[in-house]
C-alpha cells in the first residue's frame, strides 16, 4: 500500500484558494488517488478522486504530476465552512479494507 | 436517495457493559464497514460485511464483532465494555468491495465509556 504523506495542519482565509499536497511516491500503477473531508463528529465525505493529470468538480480540484508521485487538491475560495480534515489515500483493485489508511490528515482552519 | 444511517448518535455506557450500534446503509449497496476513531489513533478498521458475511476484519480483540442482515443493515457489538473503547464509531457503505469505490460514511455513534 503506497503510503500518504501530507502537511498536519494550515491555515487560510476566507475567499483564498488553498492547495493541499499530498505525497505518495509508491503509488502502484492501478492505484487512484482520493480525497475526503471531515467535519468534527462526522463521518468522511468523498471529495474527488482521480489518477492522472486534472480532475474537477463541483467541489474541488485535483492535480496528479505525470510521475503520480504525490497530488494537489485545490480548494477555491475557501469559505468558514471549508473548515475541516482532509485526508488523502490511495486507493486501488487491490486495496484491502485492512489497508485502508486514513492517517492523521490535514486540519484545514479557515478564518475571516 | 437517503444516505447512511447510524443509531444512536449518541451513547454512554458504563466499564463492563455491551452495547450494539445500527447502520443502514445507502439502498443497493451491499458492502457495510465499521470503523473506530480516536483522537490519538485516528481512523481504524474494525471489520466488513457483504451479503451477511464477514470478509475483512482489523486487527481489534473478539469482544468487537458484528453482523449483516439480509437488507445489508449491519450492527456492531462490543462486549465488555473498556474505557479505551470509548470513541467515534463510523460506518461506511458502498456498492461492492470499497478499495478504490467511494465509500459513504454516516455520522457515527459517539460512545463514551465511563
Amino acid at each position: 500500500l503506497a503510503k500518504t504523506t501530507q502537511p498536519i495542519s494550515m491555515d487560510s482565509y476566507e475567499g483564498q484558494e488553498v492547495n493541499i499536497t499530498c505525497s505518495h511516491n509508491n503509488i502502484a500503477t492501478n492505484d487512484y488517488i482520493t480525497w475526503y473531508q471531515q467535519f468534527p463528529s462526522q463521518g468522511p465525505r468523498f471529495i474527488i478522486q482521480g489518477y492522472k493529470t486534472k480532475v474537477t468538480n463541483e467541489v474541488a480540484s485535483l492535480f496528479i504530476p505525470a510521475d503520480r508521485k504525490s497530488s494537489t487538491l485545490s480548494l477555491p475560495r475557501v469559505s468558514l465552512s471549508d473548515t475541516a480534515v482532509y485526508y488523502c489515500l490511495v486507493v486501488g483493485p487491490n486495496t484491502g479494507f485492512q489497508k485502508l489508511v486514513f492517517g492523521t490528515g490535514t486540519r484545514l482552519l479557515v478564518s475571516p | 436517495k437517503a444516505g447512511v444511517t447510524q443509531t444512536p448518535r449518541y451513547l454512554i455506557k458504563t466499564r463492563g457493559q455491551q452495547v450494539t450500534l445500527s447502520c443502514s446503509p445507502i439502498s443497493g449497496h451491499r458492502s457495510v464497514s465499521w470503523y473506530q476513531q480516536t483522537p490519538g489513533q485516528g481512523l481504524q478498521f474494525l471489520f466488513e460485511y457483504f451479503s451477511e458475511t464477514q470478509r475483512n476484519k482489523g486487527n481489534f480483540p473478539g469482544r468487537f464483532s458484528g453482523r449483516q442482515f439480509s437488507n445489508s443493515r449491519s450492527e456492531m457489538n462490543v462486549s465488555t465494555l473498556e474505557l479505551g473503547d470509548s470513541a467515534l464509531y463510523l460506518c461506511a457503505s458502498s456498492l461492492e468491495r470499497g478499495g478504490e469505490e467511494k465509500l459513504f460514511f454516516g455520522s457515527g455513534t459517539q460512545l463514551s465509556v465511563l
